[in-house]
């Protein structure tokens, strides 16, 4: 079974400048996560979507940060425009079904984002 | 606010020996406890989980412990191999909710 695909592996952008993720997570997956894991500490939780529909979005700061996952499979998270303190890595993950607590999520390796 | 707490950076064993990661929280609402494992440029991966109805899970070398009335889970890895060194996360979600957070994580070494 191939994992969750995430591009790019890294970015490095000036601040203002925007950028964009994507992340295909595993076939028949229907919960996909996008993660925010800041340098020493633990991955904080963006937006989650079931299928192409959000279901928690209340810590992604929309005045910058969107995402969208049409047709239900892939996602793109956007950062526009890009502040120093967005530095940090993006994780995706995705889930069999939601409540997918027992079996744990499978996450991508990530991209790291530099904003300088 | 951090409703999940791993409070040691770091820790170091000796391979054979036992590694305890330890893990607190604070919101009585949660229901699933997760660790996961993650190496340098890679994303976590899936370890073990535990839920509340019960205080002991096993899978081979790890075990995770809860102990619900202390709001506290811990690992058990034995016995630890160098293969096991990684930074290692607890997680926390509520019933039926997919709101995981995790801790700030734990960087195991084992050496040889």
């Amino acid at each position: 079974e191939a994992g969750v695909a995430q591009s790019p592996r890294y970015k490095i952008i000036e601040k203002r400048q925007s950028v964009a993720f994507w992340c295909n997570p595993i076939s028949g997956h229907a919960t996909l996560y996008w993660y925010q894991q800041i340098l020493g500490q633990g991955p904080k939780l963006l937006i989650q979507f079931q299928n192409n529909g959000v279901v928690d979005d209340s810590q992604l700061p929309k005045d910058r940060f969107s995402a969208e996952r049409l047709k239900g499979v892939d996602s793109t998270l956007k950062i526009q425009p890009a502040k120093l303190e967005d530095s940090a890595v993006y994780l995706c993950a995705s889930s069999l079904e939601l409540g997918g607590s027992n079996y744990g999520y499978t996450f991508g390796s990530g991209t790291r984002l530099t904003v300088v | 606010d951090q409703q999940v707490k791993q409070n040691s950076p770091s820790l170091s064993v000796q391979e054979g020996r036992i590694s305890i990661l330890n893990c607190d929280y604070t919101n009585s609402m949660f229901d699933y406890f997760l660790w996961y494992k993650k190496y340098p440029a890679e994303g976590p991966t899936f370890l073990i989980s535990i839920s509340s109805i019960k205080d002991k899970n096993e899978d081979g070398r790890f075990t995770v412990f809860l102990n619900k009335s202390a709001k506290h889970l811990s690992l058990h890895i034995v016995p630890s191999q160098p293969g096991d060194s990684a930074v290692y996360f607890c997680a926390a979600s509520p019933h039926n909710n997919n709101d995981m957070r995790f801790g700030a994580g734990t960087r195991l070494t084992v050496k040889p």
